[in-house]
């Protein structure tokens, strides 16, 4: 039982070059969410999405773009890479929404644009 | 808006002190609070939750109790360890989505 993962783990990109990271959950859950982490901001809601076949904007939506392939996977993707998207990317996952559930983390990916 | 205010880091402690870490929140409605605690390399995991007002949350000699009327969630523990040196995160879920909102992260450093 391998909870989240994450994949790449550590990623280096230029300027305009797009890029994929990839997130999978094998405990079954509905819904899915993507955060980043910036020094002395805590984590901020990227993308989420409730239950398979549907994605919403969370705080910190622009540049970004996600897709929920299946209930599994949650991808996340940058078409055209920034140096304000520097940071580390966290994908979660927990049962649907009750407003009491607990949200299990991957391990994270370090981005790097240059 | 919801919103969650933890005390500034980092808080260094010697081995077996005590250990307090503030929050406060702003919320509509009947929030879920949460400690999640981020080991060096490693993402968030939950140390412990509480769903309703006067629930306390208690894990690994963590205690944190959901004080509505001060809209407080302070996270506390008797005698603190190296190993407990970590970053840590208070943070608030309402229903509407299942959105968690952190703070901004307190860093801990325990030495011997």
């Amino acid at each position: 039982n391998a909870g989240v993962t994450q994949t790449p783990k550590f990623q280096v990109l230029k300027t305009g070059q797009s890029m994929t990271l990839q997130c999978a959950q094998d405990m079954n859950h509905n819904s899915m969410y993507w955060y980043r982490q910036d020094p002395g901001m805590g984590l901020r809601l990227i993308y989420y999405s409730a239950s398979e076949g549907t994605t919403d904007k969370g705080e910190v939506p622009n540049g970004y773009n996600v897709s929920r392939l299946n209930k599994r996977e949650f991808s996340l993707r940058l078409e055209s890479a920034a140096p304000s998207q520097t940071s580390v990317y966290f994908c979660a996952s927990s049962e649907l929404g009750t407003g009491k559930e607990t949200q299990y983390f991957g391990p994270g990916t370090r981005l790097l644009v240059l | 808006g919801n919103s969650v205010t933890q005390m500034e880091g980092p808080v260094t402690l010697s081995e077996e002190a005590f250990l307090t870490i503030n929050c406060t929140y702003t919320a509509t409605g009947y929030p879920s609070l949460f400690w999640y605690v981020q080991y060096p390399g490693e993402g968030l995991q939950l140390l412990l939750k509480a769903t309703k007002a006067d629930d306390k949350g208690s894990n690994k000699g963590f205690e944190a109790t959901y004080r509505k009327e001060t809209t407080s969630f302070h996270l506390e523990k008797g005698s603190v360890q190296v190993s407990d040196s970590a970053v840590y995160f208070c943070a608030l879920l309402t229903g509407t989505a299942s959105k968690l909102t952190f703070g901004t992260g307190t860093r801990l450093q325990v030495t011997l």
